[in-house]
């Protein structure tokens, strides 16, 4: 089964850094992607192919090891409390999965 | 403007059907897979079903698979969800997102959602 586990949620002060882990054998094969949602919005995709930026500040970014990845948010600000989705699909674009989400608070 | 806009949302009974609609603009729909995900409110991102830009494959997760029906109409740049036999699990906001190769296949751009609830 494809499942992508991430922590429920990750706490920083502004200025700090965030670090959200998604994790998953789904991981192995294929590109994981990020999605920022806030409050009563759609998702945005900030983060795609495990670590290319897509119009976003240059605080946020993304690696992996193995079939993990992890999204940082450095220097974190205000605006920046969020949900965050990792997602990733099969190889062959059957099915596609998202993580369980990470709720990012700013202290 | 690249948009995608949702509409079809409703309070609906247990057993019920509805369709949801999904209109896109700004960019040439046909070369596009089109995806549903749902989203219980206060919860996680759900995938729930794609359909490729000219219509003859479609894939759903598990738990929706025999009541769910994706289509697209090409000529009106829309996407559709039949959803039948509602069960109240399948109240949700249900959004309509766009895939690219252009980044790799991720869901780049997405619709406002639009409601489902299933009450009796």
């Amino acid at each position: 089964s494809y499942e992508l586990t991430q922590p429920p949620s990750v706490s920083v002060s502004p200025g700090q850094t965030a670090t959200i882990t998604c994790s998953g054998d789904a991981l192995a094969k294929q590109h994981a992607h990020w999605y920022q949602q806030k409050p009563g919005q759609a998702p945005v995709m900030i983060i795609y192919k495990d670590t290319e930026r897509s119009g976003i500040p240059e605080r946020f970014s993304g690696s992996r090891s193995g079939t993990r990845v992890t999204l940082t948010i450095s220097g974190v600000q205000a605006e920046d409390e969020a949900d965050y989705y990792c997602q990733t699909s099969d190889s062959s674009f059957t099915y596609f999965v998202f993580g369980s989400g990470t709720k990012v608070t700013v202290l | 403007e690249v948009q995608l806009v949702e509409s079809g949302g409703a309070l609906v009974q247990p057993g019920g059907s509805l369709r949801l609609s999904c209109a896109a603009s700004g960019f040439s729909f046909s070369r596009y897979w089109m995806h549903w995900v749902r989203q219980v409110p206060g919860k996680g991102l759900v995938w729930v079903s794609r359909i490729t830009g000219d219509g003859t494959s479609a894939t759903y997760a598990d738990s929706v698979k025999g009541r769910f029906t994706i289509s697209r109409d090409n000529a009106k740049n829309t996407l559709y969800l039949q959803i039948d036999s509602l069960r109240a699990e399948d109240t949700a906001v249900y959004y309509c997102a766009r895939i690219s190769s252009l980044y790799y296949d991720a869901f780049d751009v997405w619709g406002q959602g639009t409601m489902v609830t299933v009450s009796s």
